[in-house]
Order: C-alpha cells, then sequence, then structure tokens
C-alpha cells in the first residue's frame, strides 16, 4: 500500500533548528514535496526534491534519500511565524500527490 | 538537478480575459510535460499531459477549450486559461521529464482572476 508517516507534533525554541522527518512508501517515485501551512489557510509549496540530497533555500532545506524513502525538512533560525504544520508528500507513479497527516510545529519564544 | 522555468510567477488578470503560462525546460529536452493546478486546502491536480507535437490528454472534468494547452517544442508547453473567471484562481504548476527519468518542477503560477 501507499504509506507516508511523519510525526503529529513537534516543539521547538525560537532561533534554533528543527528537522522535521518523513519516511514514504508509494507505488512508484516522482518526488517528494514539503508544504506548509498556516491554520485556516492553503498549503503553500516549499520545496520539491526528485534526485538525493540536499536542497537549500534560504532558512529551510530539504533532504531526500530514495533508496530509504526517507525525507526530512530542516528549519534553520526559527521565528515564531514558522509556528504551522509542515506536510510531506510523495508523487507516486501517476503523479498523483499521497499526503502525509502533517506535523505541527510549535514554536516557543 | 534539471531546471524547469515557469513564467509568470504571478499574474492578475480581468475576468473575460485569456491568461497564458509558459514552462520551459532549460537544460534539457522535455518529450512530456505536466500540467497541475492547486486547489484551495488540497492537494495538487493533474489537470493534462502533454507530449511534444501532439495534443494534450486531459484528465478527467478538466475542460479542454477552457485550458488549451499546446506543446510546440522540446523545450517548451504553455497553459492558456481562456475566458478567465474567479473560480479559475489557483495556482497551476508544470513538470517536465524527458523519456524515461524523473520529471522536474517548475516554481508555480499564482493566477488572480478578479
Amino acid at each position: 500500500g501507499q504509506n507516508i508517516d511523519q510525526p503529529t507534533e513537534m516543539t521547538a525554541t525560537e532561533g534554533a533548528i528543527v528537522q522535521i522527518n518523513c519516511t514514504y512508501q508509494t507505488s512508484g517515485f516522482n518526488g517528494l514535496f514539503w508544504y506548509q501551512q498556516h491554520a485556516g489557510e492553503a498549503p503553500t509549496f516549499l520545496s520539491y526534491n526528485v534526485l538525493d540530497g540536499l536542497e537549500e533555500k534560504g532558512r529551510f532545506s530539504s533532504f531526500l534519500s530514495r533508496s530509504k524513502g526517507y525525507s526530512y525538512l530542516l528549519l534553520k533560525e526559527l521565528q515564531m511565524k514558522d509556528s504551522a504544520s509542515y506536510l510531506c508528500a510523495s508523487m507516486d507513479s501517476n503523479y498523483q500527490l499521497i499526503w502525509g497527516a502533517g506535523t505541527k510545529l510549535i514554536i516557543k519564544p | 538537478g534539471a531546471v524547469v522555468s515557469q513564467h509568470p510567477s504571478r499574474v492578475i488578470c480581468k475576468s473575460g480575459t485569456s491568461v497564458k503560462i509558459e514552462c520551459r525546460s532549460l537544460d534539457f529536452q522535455a518529450t512530456t510535460m505536466f500540467w497541475y493546478r492547486q486547489f484551495p486546502k488540497q492537494s495538487l491536480m493533474l489537470m493534462a499531459t502533454s507530449n511534444e507535437g501532439s495534443k494534450a490528454t486531459y484528465e478527467q472534468g478538466v475542460e479542454k477549450d477552457k485550458f488549451l494547452i499546446n506543446h510546440a517544442s522540446l523545450t517548451l508547453s504553455t497553459l492558456t486559461v481562456t475566458s478567465a473567471h474567479p473560480e479559475d484562481s489557483s495556482f497551476y504548476i508544470c513538470s517536465a521529464k524527458a523519456g524515461d527519468t524523473e520529471a522536474f518542477f517548475g516554481q508555480g503560477t499564482r493566477l488572480t482572476v478578479v
């Protein structure tokens, strides 16, 4: 079957670094997405990885290991506005997205 | 990785007008391009698949006369939203691949119809 696993909730301190992990099992693989979603709003696109390795975009970085079915989103220099849910999604062989349940990130001062 | 460039990144248009979104593969020849739409609070939805030189294959429920796709060359595909209405406001994203390789995504286009 198809399955995406990510932690339900994480807590971190303002200014610190946090890593949100995601493991996936899908029928075929055409890339791994990370989205950010603030309460009551639409998800916004953060990153896309299809090749192994680390992609860095400012304070956010995303890593992929296809052989391990594993990805992580790394957030540096955390700000209070980073408090949100972070959704991991894998694109399957039909180019459809399979979504994880999301990780609620709580930032404390 | 390969680069797919999508233009424009944001566009605001008046209701009833048409908007063209371009998707270019900058460093590879894209034999297949995909167009997606993201609905609020939902996942990306595949709209259509196009192969260079042939007509696009549209997913069920997508109006081909409203969303015109042209994949005229191995590096360019365009999506034209015709007679746009406010309900067409969305995030549109393309991806491209060469043969059986991985697909690479553009950065997306935020369309707002007023």
